[in-house]
């Protein structure tokens, strides 16, 4: 079965600057994506940024990127120049490559933003 | 514009005493989800519609039940809530792409007394 770590319970980063959220995952699969979710206090999950396993390239959303190791099974989230309402839960989550499109989520980590 | 709406957005229901929470969507997606989320977890699937195809996973509760009458909506009924059961019920809904991502809504607290 597969399975998402994510080893930082909370962070905190000031206003302006730069934080990174670790995430890894076991899988004995080649195919899959992964994907950072974000959780506000409002309960909604937001997608932030998506990979697909197959592409070397890490993606990039604005002022998200991420930083995707596959050998190593690592994804973390890079958020630059973070901003006030970027203070939220984060979630990585993982999906197979078939059709059910399950997502398989990580326990989480909360972002806190100091002004 | 909402896409995905749960209905009510708290609910307080008695020990024991049967609750249905309601999703809709207007995405027309195959897919909808029902994920369970407690307080400072993970959320985590307990079943999902592939159009009519019902997915149950493997450690969900028979507890736990779900209705989907039409593309649009989808129920999750529960049968007799226990306080384990308290938690935030989220719904999500997706089109069959393989990189394609949840739509959610706003979820429904359950409150068990």
């Amino acid at each position: 079965a597969q399975t998402v770590t994510q080893s930082q319970p909370e962070m905190s980063v000031q206003e302006a600057e730069t934080v990174t959220l670790s995430c890894t995952y076991d899988t004995s699969e080649s195919d899959y994506y992964l994907f950072w979710y974000k959780q506000p206090p409002s309960r909604q999950m937001i997608l932030v940024i998506r990979q697909e396993a197959y592409k070397q390239q890490n993606a990039t959303e604005n002022r998200f990127s991420v930083n995707f190791q596959k050998a190593a099974k690592s994804f973390s989230l890079k958020i630059s120049d973070s901003q006030l309402g970027d203070a939220a839960m984060y979630f990585c989550a993982y999906r197979s490559g078939g059709a059910t499109n399950k997502l398989i989520f990580g326990t989480g980590t909360l972002l806190a933003v100091q002004p | 514009d909402a896409m995905v709406i749960q209905n009510p957005r708290y609910q307080v229901t008695q020990f024991g005493k049967p609750v249905t929470l309601s999703c809709s969507q207007t995405l027309n997606h195959n897919v909808m989800y029902w994920y369970q989320q407690k307080s400072s977890q993970a959320p985590k699937l307990l079943f999902h519609y592939y159009d009519k195809d019902f997915n149950n996973e493997a450690d969900t509760p028979d507890n736990f039940q779900s209705r989907r009458p039409n593309t649009s909506f989808c129920f999750l009924d529960i049968r007799s809530p226990g306080l384990g059961d308290a938690a935030m019920y989220l719904c999500a809904t997706s089109r069959v792409i393989a990189n394609e991502k949840l739509f959610f809504g706003s979820g429904t607290q359950l409150s068990v007394l």
